[in-house]
């Protein structure tokens, strides 16, 4: 079975820092891989996601998370973080040919000092 | 607008009390999803459905039950509840088996269980 762990449990940044996120993966065949982003009182909402192909993966809001298949990692960057960045970031991964679930990790708090 | 609806948003139960979790999408989705919100634990998935008339286990199903009521409706049901169950449940839905396409999300149930 697959699961994912972020190293990272709450980070701090100063706005225009750069950032990033840890994600490593565990599981043995082809994965589709994820970063979503929940801002304050709201649900859930996907930033980026990679299939297959190129490695580095563009998303929504300046974000882009490259996929090294050899450290089973997919980790979250973003070259100059805003104050409306604070949120709560999942990486989370499905296993390609199973039917229909994706795993999360258990999340890493960002928070930006204006 | 479309997308997943989930309702109540708020509920307070007293512990041993019953009630059902409902979550209906507009999307045309096959599979349909309940995971769990706790902090530092990320979601964690309770049951889903691949495809209307099919359920299954995820990784905390333990004092759930689901049905899939026709393609639009999944509802969640708690038969006795526990302080344990105190946590955020978040429904969700993808066009298929093949979840790279990633989620939808509903807004939430914030469910307290005293």
């Amino acid at each position: 079975a697959q699961s994912v762990s972020q190293h990272n449990h709450h980070v701090i940044l100063s706005e225009a820092a750069s950032l990033e996120l840890g994600c490593n993966y565990s599981y043995g065949g082809t994965v589709n891989l994820f970063w979503y982003v929940q801002y304050p009182g709201q649900h859930l909402q996907l930033l980026l996601k990679y299939f297959s192909g190129d490695p580095l993966v563009k998303g929504i809001k300046g974000f882009e998370a490259e996929f090294i298949k050899s450290k089973f990692s997919f980790n979250l960057r973003k070259p100059s973080v805003q104050w409306s960045d604070t949120a709560e970031y999942f990486c989370a991964v499905s296993a390609y040919s199973s039917a229909s679930k994706i795993i999360f990790g258990s999340g890493t708090r960002l928070s930006i000092r204006p | 607008n479309a997308g997943v609806t989930q309702t109540p948003k708020f509920q307070v139960l007293k512990t041993g009390q019953s009630m059902t979790l409902q979550c209906a999408q507009d999307m045309n989705h096959n599979s349909m999803y309940w995971y769990r919100q706790d902090p530092g634990m990320g979601l964690r998935l309770i049951y889903y459905s691949a495809s209307e008339g099919t359920t299954d286990k995820g990784e905390v199903p333990n004092g759930y039950n689901v049905s899939r009521l026709n393609k639009r409706e999944f509802s969640l049901r708690l038969e006795s509840a526990a302080p344990s169950q105190t946590s955020v449940y978040f429904c969700a839905s993808s066009e298929s088996g093949d979840v790279g396409y990633g989620y939808t999300f509903g807004s939430g149930t914030r469910l307290t269980v005293v």
